[in-house]
């Protein structure tokens, strides 16, 4: 167990809809990191929060929103659905950040499958 | 800016047997990290161990080494004794930064099937 949870774990919803994706980080932990893997385009960065602030935005499209709340859990918002967006959502956190954190894993949650029909 | 290769889409191994996993990065970075993850079937990814780049011994953990071989920029995964369980895909990854990029980067992994 990395301690890093996602709810939910499935999610099957229709095109043009909104989901929110929840994740809490590991105990102490101030990094979230959110990626998005699909079969065509394997481990895509979406977008990474340290203790609050936005500190990087990867391949996220402007559909795609993130915040992380004052308890550091964070939430991924995906409006606009397209079948295109079905993929494994991950969360991970990391204790640091930055230049000086090279050496420490990202910790993965399990995941949420979304399914766009 | 930071890549990681994983030449081999599939491998497969026969339980007891070791196998090594291929990665190489390249980087102008003196200071990082290489880290391997499994992902099974199930779908959540599990760290199974890293090297950091002035680290003077290979990484052990268990039946898992890391064969570091700097100057080839080469980071190949070894699994000792392979179990029907190791069977899933694993993705090598470093993290890189840039001015206002943290984050971890990934190979396109490689297929691990492991036969009776």
């Amino acid at each position: 167990d990395s301690g890093v949870t996602q709810t939910p774990k499935h999610l099957i919803t229709a095109t043009g809809q909104r989901v929110t994706l929840r994740c809490s980080p590991r105990s102490g932990d101030l990094s979230v990191y959110w990626y998005q893997q699909s079969l065509d385009q394997g481990l895509q960065f979406l977008i990474h929060y340290y203790n609050g602030e936005e500190r990087a935005k990867g391949n996220i499209l402007e559909r795609f929103s993130a915040q992380q709340f004052p308890d550091l859990h964070s939430e991924l918002n995906l409006s606009s659905l397209e079948l295109g967006d079905s993929a494994l959502y991950f969360c991970a956190s990391s204790v640091e950040e930055g230049k000086s954190s090279y050496n420490s894993p990202l910790h993965f949650g399990n995941g949420t499958r979304l399914t766009v029909t | 800016a930071q890549k990681i290769t994983q030449t081999q889409p599939g491998m497969f191994v026969q339980e007891k047997e070791a196998v090594t996993l291929d990665c190489t990065y390249d980087t102008s970075d003196p200071s990082y990290g290489l880290f391997w993850y499994k992902q099974p079937s199930s779908g959540e990814m599990i760290f199974l161990i890293y090297q950091g780049s002035y680290d003077q011994q290979n990484a052990t953990e268990g039946r898992y080494s890391l064969n570091f071989q700097k100057a080839r920029k080469s980071a190949n995964l070894v699994i000792s004794a392979s179990q029907l369980g190791d069977s899933a895909m694993y993705f090598c990854a470093m993290r890189e930064y840039d001015y206002n990029t943290d984050k971890l980067i990934f190979g396109t992994g490689t297929r691990l099937q492991v036969f009776p």
